[in-house]
């Protein structure tokens, strides 16, 4: 199962990002977003397609329909930049882990 | 405060070995299946393996199975991977992930340890 990506996206602050990740039939599955800064590990920002673990802040939200699945960033902030990655779990392939390619979201 | 710890990376040489470690602490690690997960430098995150608190189900990303053993000691709180034939492309900082169930149905890996960095150069 693959995972697509836009590898960037630009935004200013105050703004809205929308990070797309494109897969077959995507909507049927759970998708989870996870925000990475440099040198650090992955952080959950959005589970369950579109709920917010504790912590983080409401301007981050998600949507899955179709074949596609959006993280949406409201009011950007220059904390904001950092690269985001989409992730599914096939629980019918032998290779369940997916991640999306990652989108390096950058505040103007 | 749940923490993941990773250890055993290094700089090995093509075709050697090395063995990596993750310490689990502040919860019951019993119940939760864990994972590796690694990224290239420059690169995006890669899944590479999955262990069940039973050891009965492990998977493998198809880049490393043959090579690569995941295994854990409930015992210990610790999760393990020992990779063998290892490559150049197999340089990665490696992380360990707690797979977590979604209310959906869904996987997800809700803690993450800081990772440990493998370099596979002569």
């Amino acid at each position: 199962y693959v995972l697509t990506q836009p590898p960037s996206v630009s935004v200013a602050p105050g703004q809205t990002a929308r990070v797309t990740c494109g897969g077959d039939s995507i909507g049927s599955k759970s998708v989870y977003w996870y925000q990475q800064r440099p040198g650090q590990a992955p952080v959950l920002v959005v589970y369950d397609d579109s709920d917010r673990p504790s912590g983080i802040p409401e301007r981050f939200s998600g949507s899955n329909s179709g074949d596609t699945a959006t993280l949406t960033i409201g009011r950007v902030e220059p904390g904001d930049e950092a690269d985001y990655y989409c992730q599914v779990w096939d629980s019918s392939s032998e290779h369940p882990g997916v991640f999306g390619t990652g989108t390096k979201v950058t505040v103007l | 405060e749940v923490q993941l710890v990773e250890s055993g990376g290094g700089l090995v040489k093509p075709g050697g070995s090395l063995r990596l470690s993750c310490a689990a602490s502040g919860f019951n690690f019993n119940p939760y299946s864990m994972n590796w997960v690694r990224q290239a430098p420059g690169k995006g995150l890669e899944w590479v393996s999955s262990i069940d608190p039973s050891t009965h189900y492990i998977y493998y990303a198809d880049s490393v199975k043959g090579r690569f053993t995941i295994s854990r000691d409930n015992a210990k709180n610790s999760l393990y991977l020992l990779m063998n034939s290892l490559r150049a492309e197999d340089t990665a900082v490696y992380f360990c992930a707690r797979l977590r169930q979604g209310i959906k149905g869904g996987y997800y890996f809700d803690y993450w340890g800081q990772g440990t960095l493998v370099t596979v150069s002569s």
